[in-house]
């Protein structure tokens, strides 16, 4: 079966620093990948989207940046953190005309 | 693009009672309508989806409906309970695989 991983779970930053997230699917092939980001009590902003390697689509234009070096694995970005980055990061996958599956989130507070 | 609006933002129901929660969409040519259960600090979960070839969708306590017609669909929760108090998101998109449009979110407080 599927599952889908990221990490790391939680984690708190000073301003200016970078950030590296990790997510990770398994037990399928060329799955269609998402960053999510919910602020706090907020809705579910996309962030990226990826269809394939290599492929990235950004919705928002900000600080943070999508990387997608092999087919399942796909990694959020920044070089230098802002306030306003905190906030609950969530990967997720689909297969094609399959369903949309959230990862555990990952939790950033940004100090 | 598509653009998804949910309504309430937030609903309190007394154990026992139905609630409701709609959502509009405005491109025509989607046909996918998901609804994701989100409790607190969790991921958001499928709970159930509707495709544009049935209007009904029904399990167990949970139903949805959708009018094509008039760009609506709603998420009907019977005989609530205490462990259905979460965060509802509806979406919308051309078809499942697709990028979905999320709703705002609906927060349901089950009061016991």
């Amino acid at each position: 079966s599927q599952t889908i991983h990221q990490w790391p779970a939680t984690l708190v930053q000073p301003v200016g620093s970078p950030l590296s997230l990790e997510c990770t699917v398994e037990g399928t092939s060329n799955p269609n990948l998402y960053w999510y980001r919910q602020a706090a009590g907020r809705g579910l902003q996309l962030l990226f989207y990826s269809v394939g390697i290599g492929q990235i689509s950004s919705e928002v234009p900000q600080n943070l940046s999508a990387s997608r070096p092999q087919d399942r694995q796909f990694i959020l970005s920044s070089k230098k953190l802002l306030l306003s980055d905190s906030g609950f990061y969530l990967c997720a996958w689909s297969a094609p005309f399959g369903e949309l599956f959230f990862g555990e989130g990952s939790r950033l507070t940004v100090l | 693009g598509e653009n998804v609006e949910q309504h309430p933002s937030t609903l309190s129901v007394q154990e026992g009672d139905s609630a409701v929660i709609k959502c509009t969409y405005s491109d025509s040519a989607s046909n996918y309508f998901p609804w994701y259960k989100q409790e607190l600090g969790k991921r958001p979960q499928l709970i159930i989806d509707i495709r544009s070839n049935v209007g009904e969708k029904k399990d167990q306590r949970i139903a949805v409906t959708l009018n094509k017609t008039a760009k609506h669909f709603s998420l009907h929760i019977t005989e609530t309970q205490p462990e259905d108090s979460a965060v509802y998101f509806c979406a919308a998109s051309w078809s499942a695989g697709n990028m979905l449009t999320f709703g705002g979110g609906t927060r349901l407080m089950v009061k016991p």
